[in-house]
Formats: C-alpha cells, sequence, structure tokens
C-alpha cells in the first residue's frame, strides 16, 4: 500500500514563509489535501485539489505540487498558524484514504 | 451550512463492539463521499472507511474483518461498528464528508472512545 511522508516538526519565525511537504509515489497521480489541527480541536480542510481553498481560509494558505512531493507554504506565518498539520490523498491500488503522519508547525 | 454531529458509547470493555453514529444537517448523503477516521492519543489521523453517495463501501484493510459503516438515508445519519475492540482501538473517532474521497470538509466534534477492562 501507499504511504505518505511528512517531516514531523518544523518552525518559522513569525510573518515569515514556511513550507511543509508531503512526500509518496501515490502523489504523481492524485491531488494531495491538507489539514490543520489545533489541539483538542478537530482538522480543518485548507488546501485541495490543484490549490484550492474552502471558504474561510486565509489566502497565506496555498499548495502546490511536483513529481511525488505536494507542498503547503503559509506566506507571512501568524502565531495563529502554530498546529499539526496533515496531508492526505489516495492509494492508486485500491481509492483508500491515506493520511501523513502530520508536521507539528512552531511559530517562533 | 453543513454540519455533523456524533454519537455513542465513549467506554468500552475488550471484545465488545464500538458503534458510533454521525448525523448529518444542512446537507443530503445522497452525494459526497461519507468518512471515518481515528486518531489515537497524541498520534495522527488514521482513516478507517467510508461508504459512498452509491451505497459502496470502502475500508482500511487492516480493519476491513472488524468495520462495517452503513447510512440511514431518511434520518440523514450514518453508523461505524467495529468489532472486538482491543486497548490498540482506543482513540477520538470523527466522521467527515468528503467532497471526493480524500477532500474531507466538513467533521464531526470527535468522540473519544477508550477500551479498558
Amino acid at each position: 500500500s501507499s504511504e505518505l511522508t511528512q517531516d514531523p516538526a518544523v518552525s518559522v519565525a513569525l510573518g515569515q514563509t514556511v513550507r511543509i511537504t508531503c512526500q509518496g509515489d501515490t502523489l504523481r497521480a492524485y491531488f494531495a489535501s491538507w489539514y490543520q489541527q489545533k489541539p483538542r480541536q478537530a482538522p480543518v480542510l485548507v488546501i485541495f485539489g490543484k490549490n484550492n481553498r474552502p471558504s474561510g481560509i486565509p489566502d497565506r494558505f496555498s499548495g502546490s505540487s511536483s513529481g511525488n512531493t505536494a507542498s503547503l507554504t503559509i506566506t507571512g506565518a501568524q502565531a495563529e498558524d502554530e498546529a499539526d498539520y496533515y496531508c492526505n490523498s489516495r492509494d492508486t491500488t485500491n481509492n483508500h484514504v491515506i493520511f501523513g503522519g502530520g508536521t507539528k508547525l512552531t511559530v517562533l | 451550512q453543513v454540519h455533523l454531529q456524533q454519537w455513542g458509547a465513549g467506554q468500552l470493555k475488550p471484545s465488545e463492539t464500538l458503534s458510533l453514529t454521525c448525523g448529518v444537517s444542512g446537507g443530503s448523503l445522497s452525494v459526497y463521499f461519507w468518512s471515518w477516521i481515528r486518531q489515537p492519543p497524541g498520534k495522527g489521523l488514521e482513516w478507517i472507511g467510508q461508504i459512498n453517495h452509491d451505497g459502496s463501501t470502502n475500508y482500511k484493510s487492516s480493519l476491513q474483518s472488524r468495520v462495517r459503516i452503513s447510512v440511514d438515508t431518511p434520518n440523514n445519519q450514518f453508523s461505524l461498528k467495529l468489532t472486538s475492540v482491543t486497548a490498540a482501538d482506543t482513540a477520538i473517532y470523527y466522521c467527515a464528508r468528503g467532497l471526493v474521497a480524500n477532500e474531507l470538509d466538513h467533521w464531526g466534534q470527535g468522540t473519544l472512545v477508550t477500551v479498558s477492562s
């Protein structure tokens, strides 16, 4: 089965730009979606498809993809962006949904 | 506005059956995909399975023998059953709506299920 790999932790200075990556062979076929999860809250979808933001998600969040790597970029990170971020996609062999292990973002 | 509200027992003994229901308001179950996801304490998200708008189901391979997801269209809700639970099934369980399988745009509030003797 497919896997999605994320760096466990990333940090960014307040107001700077940070890129969180997600790697996996399935990303050559399917776009990743990205979720933000704050402590004791349900995940929130922040990016889906090629680079789509649900209503209410700030435009400092953007997504991109190249080869087997999907990226979530936060341009001008804010203190409230400190959270865990998960990517997900679909397994090409059985259409199961798979999640990356998550990246803990710290805003310094 | 779509809203997912979930409920079910939060304390189980080993070998019992986990049963959770997710009620959907502001949208129809006859479109989109309807998933269950869980998160063990302090760990990442794990997809359990989903039921599609056409009624077909898809389950994580390692759970397939124990899991069943069903839909109750008249009451606009869908349910998760997981049999023969063990301590390893202790987690926060979420229901979610998928625009497509992996675009989960609305989530329930989560239910902590603890399996302990």
